[in-house]
Formats: structure tokens, C-alpha cells, sequence
């Protein structure tokens, strides 16, 4: 089975620009998840979607966040403008229902976004 | 949610087991445990997950005391490769994941 892709891998921008990632979840999973990575911290729940209708966006930073899931698949999270609190790696993760199932989330790999 | 407590890091040697202890004091009935690891450059990756006494998987096991207030996750016999971010997490079957900071485990040969 494949698993959730995400891109881009690395990501360097400068601080006020914008930036966009793009998950693809395992097929058939309807919850989807953005998480935030600091470096040396756990991660931080974003967003969480149940199939294209968000469930839980209570942690994100709506004045420069933001995020979408078209058609219940994949799903893309924006920052504009970005800061330089913003670098961090950015988890996708997906799971089959909100439970998580027998196997918990699945997560990326992470797209790691360097502000400068 | 629970708060949980877990050691920072841990050290081990190559053929050892490690027992990493979290503890959940406020943990509520309908809470279940779960662990996550995770490698550098990687996300988390779940391990095991259970609600009470014993879970043994191909991976991993997980024992929770009959209080539950606390558990332990055991990995039999590491290896270098089991040098990972390890996470215990509270929460009801179906809520959001919230991670702590985590046990950075080091394993030396």
C-alpha cells in the first residue's frame, strides 16, 4: 500500500512570501491531518479533516493559514505571508476514520519550510 | 486530555530491553494509550495501542497497571535502528492526536 505522499520535500523562503504544500492520502482514508513540527517538540495539530469538511481547525493560525481538501482527497495548506516562527515541519498524516483504526495515522514524510 | 510524562531521553546498548515509562495520572475511563516512534527526517509511526493490562504486537509491548495511571512500552532486544523519538499519548478512541514532547531513546553498540 502506498503511503501519504507529501511535497515538497524542502522548502526555503523568505519571510512575507508565500508557500503552499500538497498531501495525497492513503486511498479510502477519509481523515486527513496537518500537523506542525518544531524542531526538538512533538507535533501540533493543525487541521483535521473528516472526508472534505473540516473537523477540528482550532489551532490554526487563521490569519496566515490556511487549508483546503478538494473532492475529499488530497489536500493543500498555505501560509501567507509567512514568518520566521513558521519554519517548522509540516506532517501530513491520514487514517481511515477518526479513530485511527488498528494501525493509528499514517503519517509523510514532512515538508521541512525554512523562513529566512 | 491527559497530561503525560515520559522520560527525555534514554541510553541502551545493542541486545538490551527498554522499558519506557509514561505516566497519565489524570487519565480518564474512555482514554486509551498509544505510542508513536519517530526517526529523524520521517513522521511518527504508530506502534501499539492498548486499554488495560497487556498489548503485544510484532513490534512492541505495552503494559498498563490496573490503575492505568502510568505505562510502559517495552522494545525487546534493540538494535541501532530502534534510535528513535518515542511518544505516549492519552486520548479518547477517535479524538485528535496530541503529542508530547516525547522520549529520545539512544541505542549504542
Amino acid at each position: 500500500e502506498a503511503g501519504v505522499a507529501q511535497s515538497p520535500r524542502y522548502k526555503i523562503i523568505e519571510k512575507r512570501q508565500s508557500v503552499a504544500f500538497w498531501c495525497n492520502p492513503i486511498s479510502g482514508h477519509a481523515t486527513l491531518y496537518w500537523y506542525q513540527q518544531i524542531l526538538g517538540q512533538g507535533p501540533k495539530l493543525l487541521i483535521q479533516f473528516q472526508n472534505n469538511g473540516v473537523v477540528d481547525d482550532s489551532q490554526l493560525p487563521k490569519d496566515r493559514f490556511s487549508a483546503e481538501r478538494l473532492k475529499g482527497v488530497d489536500s493543500t495548506l498555505k501560509i501567507q505571508p509567512a514568518k520566521l516562527e513558521d519554519s517548522a515541519v509540516y506532517l501530513c498524516a491520514s487514517s481511515l476514520d477518526r479513530a485511527g483504526g488498528s494501525y493509528g495515522y499514517t503519517f509523510g514524510s514532512g515538508t521541512r519550510l525554512t523562513v529566512v | 486530555l491527559a497530561k503525560t510524562t515520559q522520560p527525555i531521553s534514554m541510553d541502551s546498548y545493542e541486545g538490551q530491553e527498554v522499558n519506557i515509562t509514561c505516566s497519565h495520572n489524570n487519565i480518564a475511563t474512555n482514554d486509551y494509550i498509544t505510542w508513536y516512534q519517530q526517526f529523524p527526517s520521517q513522521g511518527p509511526r504508530f506502534i501499539i495501542q492498548g486499554y488495560k493490562t497487556k498489548v503485544t504486537n510484532e513490534v512492541a509491548s505495552l503494559f498498563i497497571p490496573a490503575d492505568r495511571k502510568s505505562s510502559t512500552l517495552s522494545l525487546p532486544r534493540v538494535s541501532l535502528s530502534d534510535t528513535a523519538v518515542y511518544y505516549c499519548l492519552v486520548g479518547q478512541y477517535g479524538n485528535k492526536l496530541v503529542f508530547g514532547a516525547g522520549t529520545i531513546l539512544r541505542v549504542k553498540s
